[in-house]
């Protein structure tokens, strides 16, 4: 049974940083290209950043390139998102997902929540 | 970058037919798919590629599309079908290509 299971997530200041973590089990890891989701409290979904299943093709949307890296460890079948220079609307629920052949994403781990405030 | 635009609510009573819609630009030629998500839990995959449902999606879950409109239908609802439903497209011709509608609240009355 596929299990996505995010870790890492709490409460930082403005201006610091966090790595999140989403272990995978139950599939072949490496063949899979992963994506990181996030959701503000109340509001809807917001694609963040995608990897391919090599590690060697990643990318970002526009409100994060430049501070959030996403990496991958094969050999630890995880999932990495390591998050720079944090804002107030980075604040949201992060999901980890398996993307499909057409982009869709299945399935979705629980979240880890990330709360930004001083 | 594309915009996938979805009302805010939908209301229906318990055993009718529910149809959430999706619109964009030309829609139609894109792979659409349709989350569900419950209060308090992670998104689940009900619909993909248009119309195909994931293995223990019930068969009351469809979804159709074409023009600059995708729909998904959920016959006979149930109490229990009260959720919000995003829409999804990946829009291979942009660099940023994974895009969600806003999102639709389906109360069951």
């Amino acid at each position: 049974q596929v299990h996505l299971v995010e870790s890492g997530g709490g409460l930082v200041k403005p201006g610091g940083s966090l790595r999140l973590s989403c272990a995978a089990s139950g599939f072949t890891f490496s063949d899979s290209y992963m994506t990181w989701i996030r959701q503000a409290p109340g509001k809807g979904l917001e694609w963040v950043s995608y990897i391919s299943s090599s590690g060697h093709t990643t990318s970002y949307a526009d409100s994060v390139k430049g501070r959030f890296t996403i990496s991958r460890d094969n050999s630890k079948n995880s999932l990495y998102l390591q998050m720079n220079s944090l804002r107030v609307e980075d604040t949201a629920m992060y999901y980890c997902s398996i993307e499909g052949n057409t982009g869709q994403f299945d399935p979705w781990g629980q979240g880890t929540l990330v709360t930004v405030s001083s | 970058s594309y915009v996938l635009t979805q009302p805010p609510s939908v209301s229906v009573a318990p055993g009718k037919t529910a149809g959430i819609t999706c619109g964009g630009d030309n829609i139609g030629t894109y792979s659409v798919h349709w989350y569900q998500q419950k209060p308090g839990q992670a998104p689940v995959l009900v619909v993909y590629d248009d119309s195909d449902r994931p293995s223990g999606i019930p068969e009351r879950f469809s979804g159709s599309n074409s023009g600059n409109t995708a729909t998904l239908t959920i016959a006979r609802v149930e109490a229990g079908d009260e959720a919000d439903y995003y829409c999804q497209v990946w829009d291979s011709s942009s660099v940023h290509s994974w895009v969600f509608g806003g999102g639709t609240r389906l109360t069951v009355l």
